[in-house]
Formats: structure tokens, C-alpha cells, sequence
């Protein structure tokens, strides 16, 4: 069964600092992997996906992620944090059953960022 | 404007009482699926449907239904059987390519917190 882990659950960075939020996937193919952003009381915004090609993806917002098959990774990166954005981070695998599509998510990072 | 719909925003329950959220999508998706997020846990997959008329259990579906009667529409039943209801609900559709049902790419809404007093 595929699942993720985000082993930090809570990161507080500097504004202006660089940023890098960990992922850690368990999939027995080759995966479809997610980074979802979410501020307090709302939804989740898609941030960016890898499906093939490029390992590594830009997104919006100024974010980027690298898949690293060898090591089963999907860090999200930012070189310059935001006060704005400051929330929390989620990362997801999707899978398909064979009767039905789902995304799987990690436990969240939440991200602070101080003045 | 395209999107997902949650509704009420917030809704308070008694105990032993049924509630129903509404969920509403006119991105003419395929799929619908209902999480619960609760602090330090993620998001966990209550129920998802790929078709109209079809659904399957998702993580923890214990104490929980759905019904999938339009392909607009995915409400979320939450019983009285559901010993800890108090959450933040995130219902989100998709439309995966038929070349491969993995990209599950989807939308979310708002959400509804649901809490029992």
C-alpha cells in the first residue's frame, strides 16, 4: 500500500531564509506525487506535481521539488521564504485501486516564519 | 466560476444526532472524495467515488456515509455510530486522464468544521 511520511512536523524559518520541507514516499510503482499548501481554516492549494521527465519541477509561488527515486524523496524547496508563507504543507501520492483514482497524504508540515 | 462547494462553513451537532455536509462541484469531475483532518494527523480519506452511483469505503469510514447520486454532488453523512466526529471535513474532485487513473490531481473546497457540543 503506498504511503507518505513528512518527518518534521513543525519548521520555523527566518524571512528571507531558504526553506526545504521533507517527503518521504512508499510506492511500488513509478509515483504520482503532490505538494498541497493550506492556510489556517481552508482548503488545500496545489502547489506542484511530478508525473515523469524532469526531476526536478517548479511550481507556483516560487517553489520547486526534486524526486529522488533512490532515496524515495520529494522535497519541496523555496530559496526565499515569505512572511505569506507561513502555513502548513502537505505532500500526497496518488494511486489507482483498479476500480477508483486517490491521493494519499502525509501528516503535514506546518511552516513559521519569524520577522 | 468553477469550483467546489462546502456548505454550512461551520455546523455544530448534539450527540447521537445524524448531520449531513453538502458538497457540490461544477467541474464536470469524475471523481469526489471526503478527508477529515484533525491537528498532527494529515488528511485521511473517509470515502471516495470514481462514478456516479459508486463509492468505496476509504480509511476510516467507520460511523460515516455518502451516496453519489449526481456527478455534482457528494454529501457526507456523519452518524451517530462516529465516536469522535469533531473535525475539519475537506470534501475535493478530480478527473483523472483515462491514459492513467493515478493523476489525481484534484480540487478542494473550503471545508466545514463540525463540532459536537
Amino acid at each position: 500500500a503506498q504511503s507518505v511520511t513528512q518527518p518534521d512536523i513543525h519548521i520555523t524559518v527566518s524571512e528571507g531564509a531558504s526553506l526545504e520541507l521533507r517527503c518521504n514516499y512508499s510506492y511500488g510503482a513509478t509515483p504520482y506525487l503532490f505538494w498541497y499548501v493550506q492556510s489556517p481554516g481552508q482548503g488545500l492549494q496545489l502547489l506542484l506535481k511530478y508525473f515523469s521527465g524532469d526531476t526536478l519541477v517548479q511550481g507556483i509561488k516560487g517553489f520547486e521539488a526534486e524526486f529522488k527515486r533512490s532515496q524515495s524523496s520529494f522535497n519541496l524547496r523555496k530559496p526565499s521564504v515569505h512572511w505569506s508563507d507561513a502555513a502548513e504543507y502537505f505532500c500526497a501520492v496518488g494511486s489507482y485501486t483498479g476500480t477508483a483514482s486517490k491521493l494519499t497524504f502525509g501528516t503535514g508540515t506546518r511552516l513559521q516564519v519569524t520577522l | 466560476d468553477g469550483g467546489i462547494t462546502q456548505s454550512p462553513k461551520y455546523l455544530f451537532r448534539k450527540e447521537g444526532q445524524n448531520v449531513t455536509l453538502s458538497c457540490e462541484q461544477n467541474l464536470n469531475h469524475d471523481a469526489m472524495y471526503w478527508y477529515r483532518q484533525d491537528p498532527g494527523q494529515g488528511l485521511r480519506l473517509i470515502y471516495y467515488s470514481q462514478i456516479v452511483n459508486d463509492f468505496q469505503k476509504g480509511d476510516i469510514a467507520e460511523g460515516y456515509s455518502v451516496s453519489r447520486e449526481k456527478k455534482e454532488s457528494f454529501p457526507l453523512t456523519v452518524t451517530s455510530a462516529q465516536k469522535n466526529p469533531t473535525a475539519f471535513y475537506l470534501c475535493a474532485s478530480s478527473s483523472p486522464p483515462r491514459t492513467d487513473y493515478r493523476n489525481t490531481e484534484a480540487f478542494f473546497g473550503q471545508g466545514t468544521r463540525l463540532t459536537v457540543v
